[in-house]
């Protein structure tokens, strides 16, 4: 059965703190690791897409990297609008749909 | 581009009655629509999955007669919520995938907040 785990669930930041979140997949036949932005009571909103270890993505002061097991969502300089939930999800096996991890809820504080 | 819209973003109903939600794709033709559930702090989890002109594939455990996926044309599929009772409250979003955007990522709408009373 396809699994993601997310770690931190919670992390609260100070504006200008760089940090890593983290996802960890298992997935046979992995299609796509996917990493959207949820805000609260709101649908998710797409970032990333990687598709084999060792690729990268950068938008603004967010970087995605993905290994074999694992991937990071990199903040660099957050500011208080980059706070939200952070989710990471995986394409393969034998579905079409997204498995989803439970999420990392970001706080930003100025 | 890539607008996936959904309506309604919250509805109230008694026990028993029915509620239909949309999921329309506004700029693109959505060959693949999915419809998840997400209750508080959970993921999301996969009820279905419609392709344009065939009938849903839903997961294990999604009562197939009680959560009703028409995907009629490429811009729009309804989910239909039947007989509905409190276990059913809950946020439901839909996503698109499909043609003259990127084929591989899935677009989702705000979310629709079903309570049961």
């Amino acid at each position: 059965e396809d699994q993601v785990t997310q770690s931190p669930e919670a992390l609260r930041l100070q504006e200008g703190e760089s940090s890593s979140l983290n996802c960890s997949y298992t997935v046979s036949g992995l299609r796509g690791l996917f990493w959207y932005r949820q805000d609260p009571g709101k649908g998710p909103e797409f970032l990333f897409t990687l598709y084999s270890a060792g690729e990268e993505k950068e938008k603004e002061r967010l970087k995605a990297t993905l290994t074999k097991k694992e991937s990071f969502l990199h903040i660099t300089a957050p500011k208080p609008e980059d706070s939200a939930t952070y989710l990471c999800a995986s394409s393969g096996g034998g579905a079409d749909g997204l498995t989803f991890g439970k999420g990392t809820h970001l706080i930003i504080q100025p | 581009g890539a607008v996936v819209s959904q309506h309604p973003s919250w509805v109230i109903c008694k026990s028993g009655t029915s509620v239909k939600i949309e999921c329309r794709s506004l700029d693109f033709q959505a060959t693949t629509m999915f419809w998840y559930r997400q209750f508080p702090k959970q993921s999301l989890m996969l009820m279905a999955t419609s392709n344009e002109g065939s009938k849903a594939t839903y997961e294990q455990g999604v009562e197939k007669d009680k959560f009703l996926i028409n995907h009629a044309s490429l811009t729009l599929s309804t989910l239909t919520v039947t007989s509905a009772h409190p276990e059913d409250s809950s946020f439901y979003i839909c996503s698109a995938r499909g043609q003259g955007v990127s084929k591989n990522i899935q677009y989702f709408g705000a979310g629709t907040r079903l309570s049961v009373l």
